[in-house]
């Protein structure tokens, strides 16, 4: 069984432009979670997405946002990029109503 | 924010030690997942105990959880240089279901 996969695996951005980062969850797992982790402030969750809405976000502004399709794939989106965006981001697939949450193996943003 | 601490921040044990890792955290939970983490690359599930169990083992892992103390353990028995990584107690709260991570152990074992 294929697990979570992201794409891509590095993306270098500068200050001020926009990134898109993609997510395809484990073959029938409905709820997509994206989490951040930065140097010095550790592994914080980002928003999730359960049957193509937004359940839940965390402390994180607008500027991050995502949405999740049909097929139940991911997209996160990071718009008016800043420095202190770099960090790699975690996408983590369940099954309905499960606990345990299956991460694919990131995307590193660097944003110059 | 960090809900759990960990403790300790590093640990380095010889290969065939055992390594306990702890956990703290702050509000109620429905579980609480432990993961491994090798060298910033993506998590790796390793143990699920909900509120209602006290201790779960799988191989060579071993949970307990303590709800009136908000508090976890893991215990890494037989410790192999395979193990090195860092270690993250992460907390499902009541009505959440984002994870809460602590801030991790990193595990070096000694050949």
């Amino acid at each position: 069984e294929a697990g979570v996969t992201q794409s891509p695996t590095h993306l270098i951005k500068t200050r001020g432009q926009q990134a898109t980062l993609r997510c395809s969850p484990i073959s029938g797992h409905t709820s997509v979670y994206w989490y951040q982790q930065a140097l010095g402030l550790g592994l914080q969750f980002l928003l999730w997405y359960d049957e193509g809405e937004e359940r839940n976000r965390g402390n994180f502004p607008p500027r991050f946002s995502g949405r999740q399709f049909p097929n139940y794939s991911s997209e996160l989106n990071v718009n008016a990029l800043e420095l202190e965006d770099s960090a790699l981001y975690l996408c983590a697939s369940s099954p309905e109503h499960v606990g345990e949450q299956y991460f694919g193996p990131g995307t590193r943003l660097t944003v110059t | 924010s960090q809900q759990g601490e960990e403790d300790p921040q590093a640990l380095s044990i010889q290969e065939g030690e055992n390594a306990t890792m702890n956990c703290s955290y702050k509000t109620s939970i429905n579980n609480l997942q432990w993961y491994r983490q090798n060298s910033g690359r993506g998590l790796v599930h390793l143990i699920l105990i909900r509120s209602n169990e006290r201790e779960k083992h799988s191989g060579r892992l071993r949970v307990t959880l303590d709800t009136s103390k908000k508090s976890s353990s893991l215990l890494i028995t037989a410790s192999r240089a395979a193990d090195t990584a860092s270690y993250f107690c992460a907390t499902d709260a009541v009505g959440r279901r984002a994870l809460t991570f602590g801030s991790g152990t990193r595990l070096q074992v000694q050949p």
